[in-house]
């Protein structure tokens, strides 16, 4: 079965700081991984994906994500928050060999502080 | 930048009514999927439509549920006798092709009273 695995409910950065959001997934073959952004009242907007090119996949609003195929993870990553990234950040896994679903993750709230 | 879109926003509904959840999906896309989300959990796959019929369900899906492509821009989620545990957000999404990217809607809110 697939699954994704967001590890933090919350997560609370200082503006300015590193944000580091995990993601792991289960998939019996190498998946497709997207990362999604819900604002507050907004649907899901995609920030990036991965689709077995490079391994590290810039989006936009200057995050990035790196698939790790040997720790079966795809964090996202952006150097510095701005006040702007507080939202709800959704991993999701499109396995490929078993229909064209989405897996979602459980979500990770994230918090910038002033 | 074309955008999929849902209606209405919010609804309210009493239990045991049907409603109906509207989504216009990007144009030239040929995917359809329908998704909830039940407040404070994930995301969940409900069903993918494509050629005018279903290609995929989930086991959430069941009988009440069905999907329908009336014309060539609408896609509806139809609940036919709603219960208390349908109270949910309910995404619509597309895609242009197998295996692409999905786009979202902003969701319906359904509240079943």
């Amino acid at each position: 079965a697939q699954s994704v695995t967001q590890l933090g409910s919350h997560v609370s950065v200082s503006e300015g700081a590193l944000v580091l959001l995990r993601c792991n997934y289960s998939s019996s073959v190498p998946p497709y991984l997207f990362w999604y952004v819900q604002y507050p009242n907004q649907g899901l907007q995609l920030l990036l994906k991965y689709t077995s090119a490079a391994t590290l996949v810039k989006g936009i609003n200057g995050f990035e994500a790196e698939f790790k195929k040997s720790e079966t993870s795809f964090h996202l990553t952006k150097p510095s928050a701005h006040m702007s990234d507080a939202a709800e950040y959704f991993c999701a896994v499109s396995p490929g060999n078993t229909g064209n679903q989405f897996y979602f993750g459980t979500g990770t709230s994230l918090t910038v502080i002033p | 930048e074309p955008e999929v879109t849902q209606t209405p926003s919010h609804q309210v509904t009493q239990m045991g009514q049907e409603v109906i959840l509207r989504c216009v999906p990007i144009s030239n896309h040929l995917y359809f999927y329908w998704y909830r989300q039940i407040l404070g959990q994930k995301v969940e796959f409900l069903v993918s439509f494509y050629n005018n019929e279903i290609s995929e369900k989930s086991e959430i899906f069941d009988d009440q549920f069905s999907v329908e492509r009336p014309d060539g821009s609408n896609f509806t989620l139809k609940i036919r006798s709603t219960k208390l545990e349908d109270s949910a957000m309910y995404f619509c999404a597309s895609s242009e092709a197998y295996l692409d990217t999905q786009y979202f809607g902003p969701g319906t809110r359904l509240t079943v009273l």
